[in-house]
């Protein structure tokens, strides 16, 4: 089992670009999430989906979208990249949620700068 | 005051040293708890739960105490491997955010 990758592992974007990251799970995870990474403020929940299909707004969802066609993809996309969206981000999955067996999974990351 | 924190550090002890994080949580519905280690530049993995009862697993013991709402974790022995950031996440129900709350995190850097 892979577990959860993520592409690419680093971009550089100009302001204005648009780009997808993409995440893959082959634990047949029904949860999985979008998270950014920045210094000095721990991980931050943009965007989550509870099944194939379904998404919902984290804690920082602002110029992002989701999508989540396939039950083993989620896809992060910035439509129009700005400087304060550079950061690591990171994908997980878990197969329940909550309670002790609520264990997330995390891709290895993707690092993003913006200029 | 925050949802979940956690006193940053560094802790820099030797090896062989025992140490002890905390981390306090504000939401008192919160129903469960676990630690995440990240090394530098790597992804988050679970080191373990915390169980009401608090639970050890080799050198590291984690408590809970929901009065007070803190989470601890202790390692003993402490090896040069140990050196990473340890995540301190609550877990609660319902809300716009999903159900994860991680901690900014304790740096731990263990010498020779």
């Amino acid at each position: 089992n892979a577990g959860v990758t993520q592409t690419p592992k680093f971009r550089v974007l100009k302001t204005g670009q648009s780009m997808t990251l993409l995440c893959a799970q082959d634990m047949n995870h029904e949860y999985m999430y979008w998270y950014r990474q920045d210094p000095g403020m721990g991980l931050r929940l943009i965007h989550y989906s509870v099944g194939e299909g379904t998404t919902a707004k984290g804690e920082v969802p602002d110029g992002y979208n989701v999508s989540r066609l396939k039950k083993q993809n989620f896809l992060l996309g910035l439509e129009s990249a700005a400087p304060s969206q550079t950061s690591v981000y990171f994908c997980a999955s878990s197969l329940d949620r909550g309670g002790y067996t609520d264990t997330q999974y995390f891709g290895p990351g993707t690092r993003l700068t913006v200029l | 005051r925050k949802e979940v924190e956690q006193d940053p550090g560094p802790f820099n002890v030797p090896e062989g040293a025992t140490v002890a994080f905390n981390c306090t949580y504000s939401n008192s519905a919160s129903q469960s708890f676990f630690w995440y280690r990240q090394d530098c530049r790597k992804e988050p993995k679970l080191l373990m739960s915390v169980y009401s009862s608090g639970n050890e697993d080799g050198r590291f013991t984690a408590q809970l105490n929901r009065a007070s709402q803190y989470i601890s974790l202790l390692i003993r022995d402490s090896k040069l491997s140990d050196s990473a950031t340890y995540l301190c996440v609550v877990v609660h129900y319902g809300g716009s955010q999903g159900n994860l709350i991680f901690g900014k995190g304790t740096k731990l850097s263990v010498k020779p």
